[in-house]
């Protein structure tokens, strides 16, 4: 049971590249979300899922483009990589429960020049 | 708008020492309050949540609804307790988390 994986762990782009950042799960939870860290900041959620087929938008969507066609992908598309979307990046998902706690993935660390 | 406000960025304390994290909220309706922590080197993972009720690694968190407070203490802080603490909240029926920016703790020794 590895949990929440996220590829890559280090990723640097230039601007107007495009990428995916994956997140996959292997304990069958309905909700995942993508959420990103910034200094003094905090985590803000990008797009959330509440199951296969179902996507959302979160606090600060722009830029970001989500699918969920499998329970356990939620990958996150940077459509054209720009300098204020360096970050990291985390993924976390939960199980239908009400109030279940989210478990995160170690996160992937973005850097656009 | 939902807010979740963590006033200290920095906080250092003495190993043996109390220690209070503090934690506001500003929520319509009754949201349910959570902590998270990040050790280093580790992903981010919950410490305890308010309906639980629970005590974790001697942390406790009491929901104060007239102040709009979640902080969370510990009688007595150990080194291993340095970590990077998020206060959190949801708006009851969704999952969806709205985080503060995050309280670093550092124990000295």
């Amino acid at each position: 049971n590895a949990g929440v994986t996220q590829t890559p762990k280090f990723q640097v782009l230039k601007t107007g590249q495009s990428m995916t950042l994956q997140c996959a799960q292997d304990m069958n939870h309905e909700y995942m979300s993508w959420y990103r860290q910034d200094p003094g900041m905090g985590l803000r959620l990008i797009h959330y899922s509440v199951g296969a087929g179902i996507t959302d938008q979160g606090e600060v969507p722009n830029g970001y483009n989500v699918s969920r066609s499998t329970t356990e992908d939620f990958p996150l598309r940077l459509l054209s990589a720009a300098p204020s979307q360096t970050s990291v990046y985390f993924c976390a998902s939960s199980s239908s429960g009400y109030n279940s706690p989210l478990h995160f993935g170690n996160g992937t660390r973005l850097t656009v020049t | 708008a939902q807010r979740v406000t963590q006033p200290e960025k920095l906080l250092s304390v003495f190993k043996g020492a109390p220690v209070e994290l503090k934690c506001n909220y500003s929520y319509s309706g009754s949201p349910e309050l959570f902590w998270y922590v990040q050790y280093s080197r580790q992903r981010l993972q919950l410490l305890l949540r308010h309906i639980s009720r629970e005590s974790i690694k001697g942390f406790t968190a009491d929901l104060n609804k007239g102040e709009t407070s979640f902080h969370l203490k510990k009688p007595f802080a150990q080194e291993e307790d340095s970590a990077m603490y998020y206060c959190a909240a949801n708006s009851g029926s969704a999952r969806q988390l709205t985080f503060g920016s995050g309280t670093q703790l550092t124990v000295l020794p």
